[in-house]
C-alpha cells in the first residue's frame, strides 16, 4: 500500500539557520510529489511539486526539494529560515488522483 | 475571492446531533476532496468526487458520514449522530481533476462535539 512518512514530528531551528524536512514514500512507481505548508489559522498552501525531469525543484518562499529515486525521498530544504516559516509542513504523494499526505512536521523558529 | 470556501468556519454541536458542512470549490474544478485533520495528525482522506463519476468513499470512517456534490459544484459533508471523536477540522480541496494537479484547499471547518 502507498504510504508517506515524515519521520520528524517537530523541528526547532534558529532564524537564519538552514532547514531540511524529510519525506519518504512507499510506492512502486514514481508518483507526483508535493509539499504543502499550513500556517497557524491558515489553509494549506502549495510550496512546490515534482512531476518529472529535473530532480531539484524550486518553490515559493525560497524553498526547494530534491527527489531521490534511489531513496524514495523528497526532502524539503531552505538555506536560511525566517521567523515567518514557522508552520506545519506536509508532504504528499499522488500515484493517481488521490493524495496521500504525511502526518506533518511542525516547525518552530527561534530568534 | 476565487478560492475554495467552506462554511461554517466553526461549528459546536452536542453529541448525537447531525451536522452539515459545506464546500464551494473553485469554479471549473472537476475534482473535490474532503479531508479530516485531527489535532496533531495529518490529513485523513474521506471522500473524492471527480466529475460525474461515482465518488470514492473509501476514506469515510463510518456510515454516519456521507457527502454529496450537487451539479458538479457545491459539496456537503454530513455527519449523523455526531460523537466526540468526530471533533476535528474538516478540510475541502478542489483541483482540475487531471492526475497530479495541485489541490487548492479551503480554510476548513472546525467541528467541536460536546
Amino acid at each position: 500500500a502507498q504510504s508517506v512518512t515524515q519521520p520528524d514530528i517537530h523541528i526547532t531551528v534558529s532564524e537564519g539557520a538552514s532547514l531540511e524536512l524529510r519525506c519518504n514514500y512507499s510506492y512502486g512507481a514514481t508518483p507526483y510529489l508535493f509539499w504543502y505548508v499550513q500556517s497557524p489559522g491558515q489553509g494549506l498552501q502549495l510550496l512546490l511539486k515534482y512531476f518529472s525531469g529535473d530532480t531539484l525543484v524550486q518553490g515559493i518562499k525560497g524553498f526547494e526539494a530534491e527527489f531521490k529515486r534511489s531513496q524514495s525521498s523528497f526532502n524539503l530544504r531552505k538555506p536560511s529560515v525566517h521567523w515567518s516559516d514557522a508552520a506545519e509542513y506536509f508532504c504528499a504523494v499522488v500515484p493517481g488522483n488521490q493524495f496521500y499526505f504525511g502526518t506533518g512536521t511542525s516547525l518552530t523558529v527561534i530568534p | 475571492g476565487a478560492g475554495v470556501s467552506q462554511s461554517p468556519s466553526n461549528k459546536v454541536t452536542e453529541k448525537g446531533k447531525d451536522v452539515e458542512l459545506r464546500c464551494d470549490p473553485i469554479s471549473g474544478h472537476t475534482a473535490l476532496y474532503w479531508y479530516r485533520q485531527s489535532l496533531g495528525q495529518g490529513l485523513e482522506f474521506l471522500i473524492y468526487f471527480q466529475g460525474n463519476s461515482a465518488p470514492d468513499k473509501s476514506g469515510l470512517p463510518s456510515d454516519r458520514f456521507s457527502a454529496e456534490r450537487t451539479g458538479g459544484s457545491v459539496s456537503t459533508l454530513t455527519i449523523q449522530r455526531t460523537q466526540q471523536e468526530d471533533s476535528a477540522v474538516y478540510l475541502c480541496a478542489s483541483s482540475l481533476g487531471v492526475a497530479g494537479n495541485e489541490q487548492f484547499f479551503g480554510p476548513g471547518t472546525r467541528l467541536t462535539v460536546l
